[in-house]
């Protein structure tokens, strides 16, 4: 079984901040590790992923992540926010098969304020 | 590159009634496909993972019979919402994998409201 976790719900910061969204996970084998970007009324949109090799991992807008296997952690950080940031940020964990299912944190809203 | 579409982007249908939402993939063979509910103010539920020429599994609290899907090829798949109901509104999601690709390739949604 695998779980993730995200333990803030909400997260408020001022444009020109940094900011660190937190995942935990847990599951027993290799892992595939991801964030998604959902802003309001939208689909998905891919940020970043971990599969294995360099635990920091570089996305897209800046975001990077860093996986750490002793923490079974995966936080997701950007250095200096923008206000279109604001959305709301998924962790998900998928086992490492090329077929295993992809699991959702709660997600945490980013709310970045000008 | 690979994409996803989803049609229809949103629909309404009204309580009791039926509505088909479709997948398609487009510059990569999905090997697998999940479908994913949000509900508001939720994360996303997966309802069932279909992989071409395997078994849907489908999800506690999910059933073929009230969602059934099908994946006929490796570009397409389409599932239905029967006899929706005021909880069964949301953003549904379809999620393709890319045989050995570790990334799963999301669609835009299709946003079902029930009146």
């Amino acid at each position: 079984t695998q779980t993730v976790s995200q333990s803030d719900a909400h997260v408020t910061v001022f444009e020109g901040d940094s900011v660190e969204l937190r995942c935990n996970y847990s599951y027993g084998g290799s892992i595939y590790l991801s964030w998604y970007i959902q802003h309001h009324g939208h689909g998905l949109q891919f940020l970043l992923k971990y599969y294995s090799g360099n635990p920091v991992v570089q996305g897209v807008n800046g975001f990077e992540a860093e996986f750490s296997k002793s923490d079974s952690s995966f936080h997701l950080r950007k250095a200096s926010v923008h206000w279109s940031d604001s959305a709301v940020y998924f962790c998900a964990v998928r086992g490492n098969t090329n077929t295993g299912k992809l699991t959702f944190g709660d997600g945490t809203v980013l709310t970045v304020k000008p | 590159g690979a994409l996803v579409y989803q049609y229809p982007r949103r629909t309404i249908c009204k309580s009791g009634t039926s509505m088909r939402m479709e997948c398609q993939a487009v510059g990569f063979q999905a090997t697998s496909v999940a479908w994913y509910r949000q509900s508001p103010q939720k994360t996303f539920e997966l309802i069932a993972l279909s992989t071409v020429n395997s078994a849907i599994k489908y999800e506690q609290n999910f059933t073929q019979e009230k969602f059934p899907i099908s994946h006929p090829n490796l570009s397409f798949s389409s599932m239905t919402v029967l006899n929706a109901y005021l909880e069964d509104r949301g953003l549904y999601l379809c999620g393709a994998y890319r045989a050995g690709n570790t990334e799963v390739f999301f669609g835009k949604g299709t946003r079902l409201t029930v009146v």
